[in-house]
């Protein structure tokens, strides 16, 4: 078990450009969120996965980003046309069914 | 909608003191709740959480939380700090039936003072 991983772990990009992120749950675990965090406030929730199913997406969640999860395993998370208000650290969970949600270290995106 | 309120922005202790993080919540129905600690950039791991049963929950790394329906609070406690846990504390209340869509409070720094 070697925990969720996000890749890659910072990424600097200019206004406009499309990044994608990506995220290896720990193997088992059927649940993958999303969650944004910006400096000096808590996660916010974007989305959640059950398998290669997207369950829930949050408001946050503007039509320029778009989430995947197409085999029920890893997930990529990408936002197009970036603004400088997308800077932020993004982290990724993953659980079994409801138990214990375990977090990756995040991507720390910031667009110039 | 559910929230969190923690009213401590930046808390210094001194080590080997006691500490109470302070931790309020709005939740219409029975809530889920949990503590996770962030140290600096990195990601949170997940100090205890309550689902139901004995409201004095144990964690690891010492931490225990009381859960009181009457105050909305979750209250995460130490009786002896070290200067490892020095870091962000967040509590967080989740939606539906446990994990899903968890909604954090802001965050109290703690720091550790010789």
């Amino acid at each position: 078990d070697t925990g969720v991983s996000q890749n890659p772990r910072h990424k600097i990009t200019k206004r406009g450009q499309n990044v994608t992120f990506r995220c290896d749950p720990i193997s088992e675990h059927n649940r993958l969120y999303w969650y944004r965090q910006t400096l000096g406030q808590g996660p916010e929730f974007l989305t959640y996965f059950q398998n290669e199913a997207q369950l829930e997406k949050s408001r946050l969640l503007s039509d320029r980003f778009s989430a995947e999860r197409p085999k029920g395993s890893f997930s990529t998370l990408e936002i197009q046309r970036t603004e400088q208000g997308d800077s932020a650290m993004y982290l990724c969970a993953s659980s079994l069914d409801r138990t214990e949600a375990f977090f990756g270290q995040g991507t720390r995106l910031t667009v110039v | 909608a559910q929230s969190v309120t923690q009213p401590d922005i930046h808390i210094t202790v001194s080590e080997g003191a006691s500490l109470e993080l302070r931790c309020n919540y709005s939740y219409g129905a029975t809530p889920y709740l949990f503590w996770y600690v962030q140290s600096p950039g990195q990601g949170l791991q997940l100090l205890l959480k309550y689902f139901s049963g004995d409201t004095l929950v144990q964690g690891i790394k010492g931490f225990e939380a009381e859960f009181k329906r009457s105050q909305s609070s979750f209250n995460l406690r130490k009786p002896s700090v070290h200067w490892s846990d020095a870091a962000e504390y967040f509590c967080a209340v989740g939606a539906g039936f446990g994990n899903e869509k968890l909604t954090f409070g802001t965050g109290t720094r703690l720091t550790i003072i010789p």
